[in-house]
């Protein structure tokens, strides 16, 4: 079975600060990682995905993630954060490989990010 | 531009009444998903289905059914089974290449939600 945990329901910054949300994952064979963010009353909006190559991906709205194998972690990061990055975020994760069979998506809880002025 | 609609954006449910939930996408997708969203329970999948004529239970599957008639639409029927049926419904699609590791695209592509309540 594949999980993800996100160990924080909130998340606090200061506009300008860096931001770090977490995320750890479990899942057989190699994953597929992403990062969904929801604002009130929407669905969820694609932030960016990880499948092979380098560690660090690039996505929307300047925000980036850090996939590392050793730590089965997928930790989402922004290097300035904004007021209106305030929302609910939800990693999640998918087996890929003939050991997986066909999986869903699994997403986490999800963490609320608050920026303050 | 392609998308998925998913209508009404609010509905109110009678306790013992049965209620659909509409989803439709233009997007050309294989596969369809319902999942629910409850305050600090994160998404939590109802059915999904791969291709036309065929559909799996998720994890929380009793008290719903679904169809899958039309490639373009999944409904949801909130059936009076479901004792607990007030939530955000959500639904998505994706494209479906199994386990092939060439596709560009394993991503959900996200509806705006159903907020069900009942009354």
């Amino acid at each position: 079975a594949q999980s993800v945990a996100q160990p924080e329901d909130q998340v606090n910054v200061a506009e300008g600060n860096p931001l770090t949300v977490k995320c750890t994952y479990s899942v057989s064979g190699n994953p597929y990682l992403f990062w969904y963010v929801q604002y009130p009353n929407r669905g969820l909006q694609f932030l960016l995905k990880y499948i092979t190559g380098d560690n660090l991906v690039k996505g929307s709205y300047g925000f980036e993630a850090e996939f590392n194998k050793s730590q089965t972690s997928f930790h989402l990061k922004k290097p300035s954060a904004l007021v209106s990055d305030s929302a609910l975020y939800f990693c999640a994760v998918r087996g890929l490989g003939m050991s997986s069979g066909y999986s869903t998506l699994t997403f986490g809880k999800g963490t609320m990010l608050l920026v303050s002025p | 531009d392609g998308g998925i609609t998913q209508s009404p954006k609010y509905l109110f449910r009678k306790e013992g009444q049965n209620v659909t939930l509409s989803c439709e996408q233009n997007l050309n997708h294989d596969a369809m998903y319902w999942y629910r969203q409850d305050p600090g329970q994160g998404l939590r999948l109802i059915y999904y289905s791969q291709i036309v004529n065929d559909f799996q239970k998720g994890d929380i599957a009793e008290g719903y059914s679904v169809s899958r008639e039309k490639k373009e639409s999944f409904p949801l029927t909130v059936t009076s089974a479901q004792k607990n049926p007030t939530a955000f419904y959500l639904c998505a699609s994706s494209q479906n290449r199994g386990n092939l590791p060439r596709a560009t695209n394993y991503g959900y592509t996200f509806g705006s939600g159903t907020r069900l309540t009942v009354v």
